[in-house]
Parts: C-alpha cells; structure tokens; sequence
C-alpha cells in the first residue's frame, strides 16, 4: 500500500517562531487532507489540498502532487498550535480509503 | 449544530466482552469511517462504508464488526476476537463527489480499556 512518512517527528518551539512540516507520500494521489488533532484527541481539518498552494490566517500548506509531498507551514505560532498535526492521502483510482501518515508532534512553548 | 456524536467517551471492558460503539452524524454525509489509534501513532482504518446496507474492510477489520442500516449511523462492535482491543477509536463522516472522497470530519472519539 502507499506509504505516507512525516518529517519532522517532534518539534518543539517558542511562541511567535515559524515551522515547516512535511508529507512525503509513495505513489500518485487524489486526496490529500492535513489535520491537527488537539492534547484531548479531538481531530480537525486544517486544509484539503490534493494539489497547489492555500492560506488559513497563519496557516497554509502546499502540495506538489507531482514530486509526491505536501508541507505545512504555521507562522508566529502560539501555545494554542500544539499537538499532532497529520497529513492523509487517497491512492489514485481508490475511494474513500485515506491513508494517515505518522504525525509530527508539536510543542510551542511561552 | 451539524457534527459527530461518538458515544461512549470512555469505556471499560473485561477481556472476553463484546462491545459496542455508536457513531450518529447529523450532516447528511454519505460516507463513514472507523480509525483506531495507539498512543504515539497515527489512524488506522478500520471499516468504511460510502452507503447505506455496504461497508468494506480497512487495513485492520479483524475482531471489529460494523453495521449501516441506517445513513446517519454508523456503530462498531469490538469483539471477543480483537487480541488488543485498547485503543482509542475515531468515527469520520465525508460527503462523495462520486467516486472521491472529500474533506473529512471527525468525532470526539471514544477510548476503550479492557481490564
């Protein structure tokens, strides 16, 4: 199946510093979702990008579908950006099948 | 307010017990998932159906059985036969726009013990 690898791991930062968080992914997708999921598990989505570039306030992610990764970048990041962020992936001609990467977990600091 | 209603938030079970979660989503999605997730891991797919009366085994169907009687419900049993069933399990709703899947929406979840 395909492989979906997320980089870095953990990360730990102070609040107001900038972050770049990848999502390397192993074959042709159609789907691409990035998630945070806060310290009490609820998850949300954050971005569905399968392709191109998006901004929420100080959020924005791009896909380059054709070189198979996606990075999320949080600018002036504050205590409340804690937690894991995922990215998900849906194969190429597969339905509804999204695959989850292994998250980076991330600790913003005062 | 449209959303994911998992029921129980926490749940207690001895080993041999079979279990039932429910799942109810009023945002009129035509499909549903079950993710389980370990501490420090990612989800894992459990079941999916993208209509009802038809859902299809994930990566990790073994020892889970689900049912789709009705569209908004969605409800996972976690049987005898799961060898480590403790975990935390997620419920997600999408709509289809044919035969893509569009943006997911998640539950609260809920997280078993077995004792």
């Amino acid at each position: 199946g395909i492989q979906v690898e997320q980089s870095p791991p953990d990360l730990i930062l102070q609040e107001g510093a900038n972050s770049t968080l990848r999502c390397n992914f192993s074959d042709s997708v159609n789907n691409l979702q990035w998630f945070h999921q806060n310290p009490w598990g609820q998850l949300i989505n954050l971005f569905y990008i399968p392709s191109g570039t998006k901004q929420n306030g100080r959020l924005s992610a791009t896909t380059v579908a054709t070189e198979r990764y996606s990075l999320l970048y949080i600018s002036s990041s504050q205590t409340t950006d804690s937690g894991v962020y995922f990215c998900a992936v849906t194969l190429t001609g597969t339905a509804s099948k999204l695959t989850f990467g292994t998250g980076t977990r991330l600790q913003v600091t005062l | 307010d449209g959303g994911i209603t998992q029921s129980p938030k926490y749940l207690f079970r001895k080993e041999g017990q079979n279990v039932t979660l429910s799942c109810e989503q009023n945002l009129n999605h035509d499909a549903m998932y079950w993710y389980r997730q370990d501490p420090g891991q990612g989800l894992r797919l459990i079941y999916y159906s993208q209509i009802v009366n038809d859902f299809q085994k994930g990566d990790i169907a073994e020892g889970y059985s689900v049912s789709r009687e009705k569209k908004e419900s969605f409800p996972l049993t976690v049987t005898s036969a799961q060898k480590n069933p403790t975990a935390f399990y997620l419920c997600a709703s999408s709509a289809q726009d044919g035969f893509l899947t569009s943006v997911l929406t998640f539950g609260a979840g809920s997280r078993l013990t077995v004792l």
